[in-house]
């Protein structure tokens, strides 16, 4: 069971340049999420999917777009590079609020992305 | 709105000491409430949850947190540290019901000295 898996873990960009970072969940969850994390600032949402063709913006929403064509994936675009979007991003996934695992999220690894 | 704070971006320990982390919360609704740990170069995994059942609520590796609404704390405790618990802690709170987006605190990196 691979649980929430994401491609690629690096990446190095340079400003302008475009890039799509990919999310794969096989646990058959509704609610998919992309967090960025930065040096103190926590996780911060960036955008989030309840569901196979919906998209919401999160707390940071400005510079990315999200797919959620399939419901094991979700996709985070980013169509114009900048240095502020040099950061690690996870993505999660979650059952939402059903069942005994309400709220709780399931995390991959991360993508390190570098803008230069 | 919700909202977390986790008081002390760096805690150190003595291997054998009491850890405790702070976290307090806002939240408009009846919260949830997580612990999750982030060790070197890893996602997160979750630690602990309270969703209104019991206040003391016990996780994995040794840890607990007790629910306080009159402090608005969910503050995390483990009576001995071991060296494995070196990592990065997150406090999070989610509305619960409808509310599934969980908001997190700025973290607290634990160091356990030998």
């Amino acid at each position: 069971n691979a649980g929430v898996t994401q491609t690629p873990k690096f990446r190095v960009l340079k400003t302008g340049q475009s890039m799509t970072l990919l999310c794969a969940q096989d646990m058959n969850h509704e609610y998919m999420y992309w967090y960025r994390q930065d040096p103190g600032m926590g996780l911060r949402l960036i955008h989030y999917s309840v569901g196979e063709g919906t998209t919401a913006k999160g707390e940071v929403p400005d510079g990315y777009n999200v797919s959620r064509l399939k419901k094991q994936n979700f996709l985070l675009g980013l169509e114009s590079a900048a240095p502020s979007q040099t950061s690690v991003y996870f993505c999660a996934s979650s059952y939402g609020n059903r069942g005994p695992n309400t709220g709780e999220l399931f995390f991959g690894e991360g993508s390190r992305l570098t803008v230069l | 709105a919700q909202s977390v704070t986790q008081l002390g971006s760096h805690v150190s320990v003595s291997e054998g000491a009491l850890v405790l982390l702070r976290c307090n919360y806002s939240s408009s609704v009846p919260p949830y409430l997580f612990w999750y740990v982030q060790y070197p170069n890893q996602g997160l995994q979750l630690l602990l949850k309270y969703t209104s059942a019991a206040t003391l609520v016990k996780g994995i590796n040794g840890f607990e947190a007790e629910f306080k609404k009159s402090e608005t704390s969910f503050h995390l405790t483990k009576p001995s540290a071991h060296m494995s618990d070196a990592a990065e802690y997150f406090c999070a709170v989610s509305g619960g019901g409808s509310n599934y987006k969980l908001t997190f605190g700025k973290g607290t990196l634990l160091t356990v000295n030998p």
